[in-house]
């Protein structure tokens, strides 16, 4: 059971928008920054957010990630058959002095 | 180029002990955070523990189901980091990843390397 909460699964059409949900505390996204990480099976997990909403060079813009309270959201826009994967968010747990990453959403492009 | 190239793991005994090796290049390893991240089979990204740099008295930290087993280490003249794993357990057996900081995030992964442990 992850200290962060994701569905476990969302789905969309390409070329559709799919927003992924990321569920805290006080401890953990509420003071902290949160980011987020795609993770194609058999390959290393890729930064696509940090610092809440920003982007590493090389990340599209259909990606952006937003934070309200000890929420945080990842859009994906346009959605592409390449978009499939698991996604996960991870933020600092001040309680836990310790990362805590979310149990991941598994992305279907139908 | 930021390359991050791990070595060591494999299978092992209940009990037994394992280290794994962070090999770093392509950015000023001295000055920069270090993490280790796991994934079991079927589950999600697992935070292990990260080693500060030298300004930050090396400071480490662990997830509370490794703390008093698993001990991060770095050699700053060799761009290296260490994962040494003692009394491992069933529930160890996973993916483990070396990742380098960014901030809070963690921006270059190495490639990762299956540690099982079975009798």
């Amino acid at each position: 059971q992850s200290v962060l909460t994701q569905p476990p699964s969302v789905s969309a059409a390409p070329g559709q928008k799919v927003t992924i949900s990321c569920s805290g505390s006080s401890s953990n996204i509420g003071n902290n920054y949160v980011s987020w990480y795609q993770h194609l099976p058999g390959t290393t997990p890729k930064l696509l957010i940090y610092d809440n909403d920003g982007r590493p060079s090389g990340i599209p813009d259909r990606f952006s990630g937003s934070k309200s309270g000890t929420s945080a959201t990842l859009d994906i826009t346009g959605l592409q058959t390449g978009d499939e994967a698991d996604y996960y968010c991870g933020t600092w747990d001040s309680g836990l002095s310790a990362v805590v990453f979310g149990g991941g959403t598994k992305l279907t492009v139908l | 180029e930021v390359l991050l190239v791990q070595s060591g793991g494999g299978l092992v005994q209940p009990g037994g002990s394992l280290k794994l090796s962070c090999a770093a290049s392509g950015f000023i390893f001295s000055g920069s955070a270090m993490h280790w991240v796991r994934q079991a089979s079927g589950k999600g990204l697992e935070w292990v523990g990260r080693i500060r740099s030298k300004p930050n008295n090396y400071a480490t930290a662990y997830t509370a189901s490794v703390k008093g087993r698993f001990t991060i280490s770095r050699d700053d003249s060799k761009n290296t980091a260490y994962l040494q794993m003692n009394s491992l357990k069933t529930e160890d057996t996973a993916v483990y990843y070396c990742t380098k900081n960014y901030g809070d995030s963690f921006d270059f992964w190495g490639q990762g390397n299956l540690v099982t442990v079975s009798s």
